[in-house]
């Protein structure tokens, strides 16, 4: 069975400053990556995704994300975090069938 | 474009009364999921479509849930009878294929209050 863990509940990080939210994954084969970004009220949006190739992935609104096959991590990460990057986050790796296996999500705090 | 839509957005409802939730895909999306998301997790899939087939149900609680996707696109999940336990937020989904690089769309989902 597949499964995801993001350790960290909430991270603080102030404006302007680079944040991480962290993620590690187990699956059986090639991992296929993602990550998605929950605001209030809303629907969970697309971030990025890993799927082979460079190990660096570049997604929406500045984030990146780094897979790291030996520590079985996707760590996602921005240079400079915004006020407005305030969200919940989820990181999720695939199946074969393409249904989503999710992490317990990470809230990101931004204060100005 | 338009994206995944679903209705409504709230609903508040006694225990064991019935409840249903719409789903409108993304056009041309053959792949439609419903997830169920309770407060401070993340969202676990109750039951996938390919078209109008069921191809993964195997967590839906099949004494009182029900799923159907008529033609292939708009979907409807219903509870009856509901249980407390139920109150989650519902997220429909869906995504162009079934691949496991593909990437899916969700709505916005609807928060289920069962009291």
């Amino acid at each position: 069975a597949q499964s995801v863990a993001q350790p960290e509940d909430q991270v603080n990080v102030a404006e302007g400053n680079p944040l991480t939210v962290k993620c590690t994954y187990s699956v059986s084969g090639n991992p296929y990556l993602f990550w998605y970004v929950q605001y209030p009220n809303r629907g969970l949006q697309f971030l990025l995704k890993y799927i082979t190739g460079d190990n660096l992935v570049k997604g929406s609104y500045g984030f990146e994300a780094e897979f790291n096959k030996s520590q079985t991590s996707f760590h996602l990460k921005k240079p400079s975090a915004l006020v407005s990057d305030s969200a919940l986050y989820f990181c999720a790796v695939s199946s074969r069938d393409s249904t989503l296996t999710f992490g317990k999500g990470t809230m990101l705090l931004v204060s100005p | 474009e338009a994206g995944v839509v679903q209705s409504p957005r709230y609903k508040i409802i006694e225990k064991k009364q019935p409840v249903a939730f719409w789903c409108n895909p993304i056009s041309g999306h053959n792949t439609l999921y419903w997830y169920r998301q309770n407060l401070g997790q993340g969202p676990e899939l109750l039951i996938r479509y390919e078209n109008e087939e069921a191809v993964d149900d195997s967590q839906l609680p099949k004494d009182r849930f029900s799923a159907e996707r008529l033609k292939g696109v708009d979907s409807t999940l219903k509870i009856q009878p509901a249980e407390l336990g139920d109150s989650a937020v519902y997220l429909c989904a869906s995504s162009l294929g079934s691949g496991m690089n593909t990437e899916a769309f969700f709505g916005q989902g609807t928060r289920l209050t069962v009291v």
